[in-house]
């Protein structure tokens, strides 16, 4: 069965700052991969995703993530955070296998931005 | 284009009622999701809907169900509403229900169950 496991629930930075969110995967053969975005209030919004190709994807809002098969992960970062970043965060997989669109979520990671 | 609306936005129900939800997608898309989101549990898979039918389904109880119709609109519906039931029911809709296409979301259905 799949897994998505985020590591840290919450994390804060200064403005400006590198933002790193952390996100690894455990399946037995490499699922595709999401970000979303959830402000208040609101649904999720797709940051980007990796299905096939490049394994570093650039995604909206200045925020990219590389596929790194041999350590499981996809991790999400941002050169410099913007107060505007601050949201909840969330890592998804889908099976390249299963018919539809099913998406198993990782936990979230707030992402807080002090001035 | 409009995007995924959801109605109503907010519902409060008792214990042992049922409730319906309503989801329209976006134009032209033909998969509906929905997920529930709630602090303990995060986001969950129900089910999801593609050209009416019923495509996967999530460790949920026979209580959750869904349909979809022609217009490739959505409803679920839960019976026998329990406490723990009270979360956000997410919606989602894409193009072609493909496991690579982008889901977009709606801004979800706040259920309250006292």
């Amino acid at each position: 069965a799949q897994s998505v496991t985020q590591l840290g629930s919450h994390v804060s930075v200064s403005e400006g700052a590198l933002v790193l969110l952390r996100c690894n995967y455990s399946s037995s053969v490499p699922p595709y991969l999401f970000w979303y975005v959830q402000y208040p209030n609101q649904g999720l919004q797709l940051l980007l995703k990796y299905t096939t190709g490049a394994t570093l994807v650039k995604g909206i809002n200045g925020f990219e993530a590389e596929f790194k098969k041999s350590e499981t992960s996809f991790h999400l970062t941002k050169p410099s955070a913007h107060m505007s970043d601050a949201a909840e965060y969330f890592c998804a997989v889908s099976d390249p296998h299963q018919a539809g669109t099913a998406l198993i979520f990782g936990k979230g990671t707030t992402l807080s931005v002090s001035s | 284009k409009a995007g995924v609306t959801q109605t109503p936005r907010y519902l409060i129900k008792t214990r042992g009622q049922q409730v319906t939800l309503s989801c329209s997608p976006i134009s032209g898309h033909r998969s509906v999701s929905w997920y529930q989101q709630t602090p303990g549990q995060g986001l969950q898979f129900l089910f999801e809907y593609f050209s009416e039918t019923q495509r996967n389904k999530g460790n949920f109880p026979g209580r959750f169900s869904g349909r979809q119709f022609s217009n490739s609109r959505s409803e679920m519906n839960v019976s026998t509403l329990e406490l723990g039931d009270s979360a956000l029911y997410l919606c989602a809709s894409s193009l072609e229900g493909r496991s690579t296409d982008t889901q977009y979301f709606g801004p979800g259905t706040r259920l309250t169950v006292l």
